[in-house]
């Protein structure tokens, strides 16, 4: 059972534009949500993270969105930048216990 | 930040030989450490679960006999694939949650090739 699903599995956007990654998530008891950054090869590397006590998140042009009710939340990168390109995956947890990763989406920036 | 080291980076075995991965937590502790496989253009697929001391808790359909994992320290955790076939050949990944339960780092991959 896919407890957080990524339902677009790729993304393309014309660099400077403004890049938006979505998840939604099925336990109404995660309250810790994680977007991670994995380029071909490599391990992921975590991104930013939100708090379900939160509903925005921004680290410089990376912005979380979290809406509880409708148990989603979204990645914003603007402006999108070529080396913005690889896999990104939402990851949902409660303290302690096992953290969910979606599908992953393939964010492709167009120069 | 917190790192996670993985090695070998590359690995080729032959056939029905046995590969060792490690996976360490260089700055921090890791109670709990994961392993993942991933297949070309896939996602990441959890195989299993190991908490520091005690026995690992594989994914259905993971064989354990097969993947081998021992975490014996705070900061160490490796996967061993034993008997190795080619269908084993795949990027293999782990991951370290800290004491907080709040943040999970990943290691860089390990491409192992069986032939």
């Amino acid at each position: 059972d896919q407890q957080v699903k990524q339902n677009s599995p790729s993304l393309s956007v014309q660099e400077g534009r403004i890049s938006i990654l979505n998840c939604d998530y099925t336990n109404s008891m995660f309250d810790y949500f994680l977007w991670y950054k994995k380029y071909p090869a490599e391990g992921p590397t975590f991104l930013i993270s939100i708090s379900s006590i939160k509903d925005k998140n921004e680290d410089g042009r990376f912005t979380v969105f979290l809406n509880k009710s409708a148990k989603h939340l979204s990645l914003h990168i603007v402006p999108s930048q070529p080396g913005d390109s690889a896999v990104y995956f939402c990851a949902a947890t409660t303290a302690g216990n096992q953290f969910y990763f979606g599908t992953g989406t393939s964010l492709t920036v167009i120069p | 930040g917190a790192v996670v080291s993985q090695h070998p980076s590359r690995v080729i075995c032959k056939s029905g030989t046995s590969v060792k991965i490690e996976c360490r937590s260089l700055d921090f502790q890791a109670t709990t450490m994961f392993w993942y496989r991933q297949f070309p253009k896939q996602s990441l697929m959890l195989m299993a679960t190991s908490n520091e001391g005690s026995k690992a808790t594989y994914e259905q359909g993971v064989e354990k006999d097969k993947f081998l994992i021992n975490h014996a320290s705070l900061t160490l955790s490796t996967l061993t694939v034993t008997s190795a076939h080619p269908e084993d050949s795949s990027f293999y990944i782990c991951s370290a949650r800290d004491t907080t339960g709040r943040g999970q780092y990943f290691g860089p991959g390990t491409r192992l090739t069986v032939t």
